[in-house]
């Protein structure tokens, strides 16, 4: 089944314990995103990757890191959590970066950082 | 970046036809009409989009106006399933490399869906 998953779905964590949300997609997409959604203001772009070791900040990156070291995989690095960062994450990918390709987002990974 | 208008919420009866009207005036020529939308706190879905044509997929039609300032979503037979917020989306292009593209996504319309 084509799809986009994410790991953990859910994490209570403390402020500046280094983590990481996992993304990984089996349609061989060029394309990967991360968004975050909190109430009032939607989702957001934090990075995208336009294939492997090509990414790019959105429009919310501070705090976090990506890497692309595998068109599969596109890991969201928090360094130092803080609970501003307490939100509503969703990976992305589509088969490339142009206007006419659609985007598969994953079940999404709830962060709480106390 | 072309936005977006929506309701904030519609509802619409099981069985009939829900049409969602979204307004996009600011839209460029190359700029294309997306729809998702997202079930309680689920990833988003996509469902359809299109550039100037009407279109039709096994979810739902697009209407696109002749001047694409605005469009509208139609869903031909709610069912409770489809209790979601819809959100209507222009994409837009940046980044380093030109066809870079992200999803602005609005606040979108609550759509329930009454028995």
């Amino acid at each position: 089944e084509a799809q986009v998953t994410q790991n953990p779905r859910y994490l209570i964590t403390v402020t500046g314990k280094k983590l990481t949300v996992t993304c990984s997609q089996n349609m061989n997409h060029e394309y990967m995103s991360w968004y975050r959604q909190d109430p009032g203001l939607g989702l957001r772009q934090i990075y995208y990757s336009m294939n492997v070791e090509v990414t790019d900040k959105g429009d919310v990156p501070e705090g976090y890191k990506v890497s692309r070291k595998e068109k599969r995989n596109f890991p969201l690095i928090l360094e130092s959590p803080s609970p501003n960062q307490t939100s509503l994450y969703f990976c992305a990918s589509s088969l490339s970066y142009g206007a006419r390709n659609t985007q598969y987002f994953g079940p999404g990974t709830r962060l709480t950082v106390l | 970046d072309a936005k977006t208008t929506q309701p904030p919420s519609m509802d619409c009866a099981e069985g009939r036809a829900a049409n969602l009207p979204c307004n996009h005036s600011t839209i460029s020529g190359n700029e294309y009409v997306y729809w998702y939308r997202q079930i309680h706190s689920q990833g988003p879905q996509y469902i359809i989009h299109g550039l100037k044509n009407n279109e039709t997929n096994e979810m739902a039609s697009l209407i696109i106006t002749e001047d694409r300032k605005s469009s509208t979503l139609i869903l031909p037979h709610a069912t409770l399933r489809d209790t979601a917020v819809y959100y209507c989306i222009v994409r837009v292009v940046r980044g380093i490399i030109q066809g870079a593209q992200k999803l602005v996504f609005g606040q979108g319309t609550r759509l329930t869906i009454n028995p």
